[in-house]
């Protein structure tokens, strides 16, 4: 069965430095998730989208933007990365807000 | 605020030794209660959703359960491939997508 795909699978940034994120959820999936995970921690959730427009905001940095393009993959962009920025950072997927379903995450290491 | 408590926050057991995790929820409204698997590194697996109180799911070793104001992952005669974190994630009625998430029960099983 397909799964959610993100790219890329690890990343390493210097302070400040921009990064983009990448998501391509399960075909047929109109909801996108994004959520963080630090060391030891359950994920935190940062902003979602329903059909192509922002459906809920949760504690994303102003730093962070994202937008779902007409293909339903998603994008979160980080600018002036910071060292507490180093987290693992899941994107996933549901049709119609029921199971959430992650990918495999995308590993972030700012330097 | 929506908050999940999970206990213990890490167990033992020996190959075959039954037990129980449980996921202590405050909600103001509650349309889902979920249970997800982690492996180190790795994003999230799903595994159950439950709706409502006296609900249950079984999936192979794995049984979940629902009261108003718990829930219990029950794990029958486990194999050491059933070592992972298992989180418990509830959605609210207020909220349209976002997974507010406990911390996780580190279980290993050992031969």
């Amino acid at each position: 069965a397909a799964g959610v795909i993100q790219s890329p699978r690890h990343l390493i940034k210097e302070k400040r430095e921009t990064a983009t994120l990448k998501c391509y959820p399960i075909p047929r999936h109109d909801t996108v998730y994004w959520y963080q995970q630090g060391p030891g921690q359950d994920p935190q959730f940062l902003i979602s989208f329903y059909e192509k427009m922002q459906s809920d905001k949760g504690s994303i940095p102003d730093r962070f933007s994202a937008q779902q393009f007409s293909d339903y993959h998603s994008e979160l962009n980080m600018s002036s990365l910071e060292l507490g920025d180093s987290a693992l950072y899941f994107c996933a997927s549901s049709p119609t807000g029921t199971e959430q379903f992650f990918g495999p995450g995308t590993r972030l290491t700012v330097l | 605020e929506d908050q999940v408590t999970q206990s213990p926050e890490a167990l033992r057991l020996q190959e075959g030794e039954s037990s129980s995790l449980n996921c202590s929820y405050t909600v103001s409204g509650l349309r889902g209660l979920f249970w997800y698997r982690q492996d180190p590194g790795k994003g999230p697996e799903f595994l159950f959703t439950l709706y409502s109180a006296g609900e249950e799911k079984e999936k192979e070793r794995l049984k979940a359960t629902l009261t108003k104001k718990e829930s219990f992952l029950h794990i029958t005669a486990p194999k050491p491939e059933d070592s992972a974190t298992y989180l418990c994630a509830v959605r609210n009625t207020g909220t349209a997508s976002k997974l507010t998430f406990g911390t996780g029960t580190r279980l290993q099983v050992t031969l």
